[in-house]
């Protein structure tokens, strides 16, 4: 699915810096989601997005900043990056409906905090 | 909010007989519940997903099966094949907005 795309694949940082990830969709999905995925935890939710300039936090929001000015991209945004958010970093979207829709995922931001 | 329980961690077959992954939710209003697949450094893919108005839901050998009452969910996959290897994880929507909320995943490695 080439209509999610996100960058740096990968990214090495020091503790402390700012680190942006990136993510673009071209499907015009109104819902916008980053999920962290760690061994034994499965992929966790740290915010998400209902649509241009509306986002709320999921369940590991801390140290995570998050902005949606147009619908197709939705940056996370560590402000001082820790050890604990080495982690793969996930953007996806879905397209709202009465019931809830399958999540599109991007391929993913390997990041790692030294 | 919602938590969801997976089990087995790890799911070790031999190629051509079953494999089952089992799922429970806390959440009685979720009403989504879809399964991704994962292989090795890429990104999660769903197969199969099921509402909750249905009990049972196919798609040639993989097959998905919800119990509301017990809040629990299954997914089978019958004659397996090596290229089934990889990481399974079932979700649940939460009670609020679009999200869906994942179980720990599951290894299931093939053996030829």
């Amino acid at each position: 699915d080439a209509g999610i795309t996100q960058s740096p694949r990968y990214k090495i940082t020091e503790t402390g810096r700012q680190v942006t990830l990136m993510c673009h969709q071209t499907w015009s999905h109104s819902y916008m989601f980053w999920y962290r995925q760690d061994l034994g935890h499965g992929l966790r939710l740290i915010y998400y997005s209902a649509a241009a300039d509306i986002t709320d936090k999921g369940e590991v929001p801390d140290g995570y900043v998050v902005s949606r000015s147009k619908t197709e991209n939705f940056p996370l945004t560590l402000e001082s990056a820790t050890r604990s958010q080495t982690s793969v970093y996930f953007c996806a979207s879905s397209v709202p409906g009465t019931d809830n829709s399958p999540l599109h995922f991007g391929n993913g931001t390997r990041l790692t905090v030294t | 909010g919602e938590n969801v329980e997976q089990h087995p961690s790890t799911l070790s077959v031999q190629e051509g007989d079953s494999a089952v992954i089992k799922c429970t939710y806390s959440d009685s209003a979720s009403n989504y519940f879809p399964w991704y697949k994962q292989e090795l450094g890429k990104r999660p893919q769903l197969i199969i997903d099921i509402r909750s108005n249905v009990g049972e839901k196919k798609d040639q050998r993989i097959a998905v099966t919800l119990n509301k009452t017990a809040k629990h969910f299954s997914l089978h996959i019958t004659e397996t094949q090596p290229e089934d290897s990889a990481v399974y994880f079932c979700a649940a929507s939460s009670r609020y907005g679009n999200k869906l909320v994942f179980g720990a995943g599951t290894i299931l490695r093939v053996k030829s």
